[in-house]
């Protein structure tokens, strides 16, 4: 079974700091990935997503991450935080065939201070 | 373009009550419907999905269960709530296997 690893469960920035969430995932065949954000009191919505190509995505609000295939890793970047940055991430990986299920790491608390 | 709903946002329920909680998607048709579970510090947890009215796959054996009578209509069910039943419940759906979007969700305790 597949499985999703977030290693931080919590960081704390000032604003202009540059971020790296890292998540890195458990399975052998072709994959899709995905970051989500859940905002405060809000939805949880996509940041972005691979499913093939350039291994480097970008997403919405400046956000950008890479898959590294030899690496099982797909770090999320943002050169510059905001305060807005503020929420949850979750990283989730689905095996690509076909399947449904979306496998979904912990995710990762993001305070931003002002 | 594509909305889901789903009600109530909050809901309080004793130990042994049943449950039923709706999600309902606009602006698509056939979609895959997704039932997840949002527990504090330990991500989501697939607990249903269906291609199609009628057809649902369980991922975690439990005291749930869910339903599709219409094509945009997903329901999550108890006919007697635990307390471990309590947490954030998540909709969402897809177009076939691809990106799935989310619902506001519904946060239920048992008491």
């Amino acid at each position: 079974a597949q499985s999703v690893s977030q290693h931080n469960h919590h960081v704390i920035l000032s604003e202009a700091a540059s971020l790296e969430l890292g998540c890195n995932y458990s399975y052998g065949g072709t994959v899709n990935l995905f970051w989500y954000v859940q905002y405060p009191g809000q939805h949880l919505q996509l940041l972005l997503k691979y499913f093939s190509g350039d291994p480097l995505v970008k997403g919405i609000k400046g956000f950008e991450a890479e898959f590294i295939k030899s690496k099982f890793s797909f770090n999320l970047r943002k050169p510059s935080v905001q305060w807005s940055d503020t929420a949850e991430y979750f990283c989730a990986v689905n095996s690509g065939a076909g399947s449904y299920q979306l496998t979904f790491g912990k995710g990762t608390k993001l305070s931003v201070i002002p | 373009s594509q909305t889901i709903h789903q009600w109530p946002a909050t809901l309080v329920q004793p130990v042994g009550s049943p449950l039923s909680l709706e999600c309902t998607v606009e602006g698509t048709s056939n979609p895959n419907l997704y039932w997840y579970r949002q527990a504090a510090g330990r991500g989501l947890q697939l607990l249903f999905y269906s291609v199609g009215i009628g057809q649902i796959s369980s991922e975690v054996p439990q005291n749930l269960s869910a339903s599709r009578p219409q094509d945009r209509q997903f329901i999550l069910s108890s006919k007697k709530l635990l307390l471990s039943d309590s947490g954030f419940y998540l909709c969402a759906w897809s177009r076939s296997a691809d990106t799935q979007y989310f619902g506001p969700g519904t946060r239920l305790t048992v008491l």
